[in-house]
């Protein structure tokens, strides 16, 4: 079965440079969401989309946009890195009509800012 | 904050025993997902239990759900050195998104 698909894996970036993180969900799932994961911290929402629109946001900060394409792929943008923005980066799928939904993670993009 | 939070943080056993962890969170919610992560991969899902259901079974994996006490517990009977792995939590609450709790680290030791 499709999984959500993330790319790139790994990304290695300076100081104050910009990332664009892609997340592919799984096909007919409806929303997506954001997930920051710092070393030996728990995974943090950052911000989720609903049929395109933005429907929640966590603590992410100024810095990061992110959208939701016609696709229903994702790209979360980061400009002016800065160290601590060093995290594995989740995006996870559902599908929300359900009652229930149920959440399945991509394998997560981890960024090093150098 | 975390809504979740889970218990012990750090738990090393001996293969073949059983491994109790639990969560508490602090609203209502939809449901409750329990997640395992290798050190620095991915996130599995392991199992989803809905806010009227009180057990829910998965091979090896049993999950209570107890709403009064906000709390879940996950059991992992004759635990293998593979499960070595951090467990977490996640709420739903009916948002647009899930609130992880800190995380179980659990060593299974051979």
């Amino acid at each position: 079965a499709a999984g959500v698909i993330q790319s790139p894996r790994h990304l290695i970036k300076e100081k104050r440079e910009t990332a664009t993180l892609k997340c592919y969900p799984i096909p007919r799932h409806d929303t997506v969401y954001w997930y920051q994961q710092g070393p030996g911290q728990d995974p943090q929402f950052l911000i989720s989309f609903y049929e395109k629109m933005q429907s929640d946001k966590g603590s992410i900060p100024d810095r990061f946009s992110a959208q939701q394409f016609s696709d229903y792929h994702s790209e979360l943008n980061m400009s002016s890195l800065e160290l601590g923005d060093s995290a594995l980066y989740f995006c996870a799928s559902s599908l929300i009509g359900l009652a229930e939904p149920e959440q399945f993670f991509g394998p997560g993009t981890r960024l090093t800012v150098l | 904050s975390q809504q979740g939070e889970e218990d012990p943080q750090a738990l090393s056993i001996q293969e073949g025993e059983n491994a109790t962890m639990n969560c508490s969170y602090k609203t209502s919610i939809n449901n409750l997902q329990w997640y395992r992560q290798n050190s620095g991969r991915g996130l599995v899902h392991l199992i989803l239990i809905r806010s009227n259901e009180r057990e829910k079974h998965s091979g090896r994996l049993r999950v209570t759900l107890d709403t009064s006490k906000k709390s879940s517990s996950l059991l992992i009977t004759a635990s293998r050195a593979a499960d070595t792995a951090s467990y977490f939590c996640a709420t739903f609450s009916g948002t647009y998104k899930y609130i992880f709790g800190t995380g179980t680290r659990l060593k299974v030791l051979a």
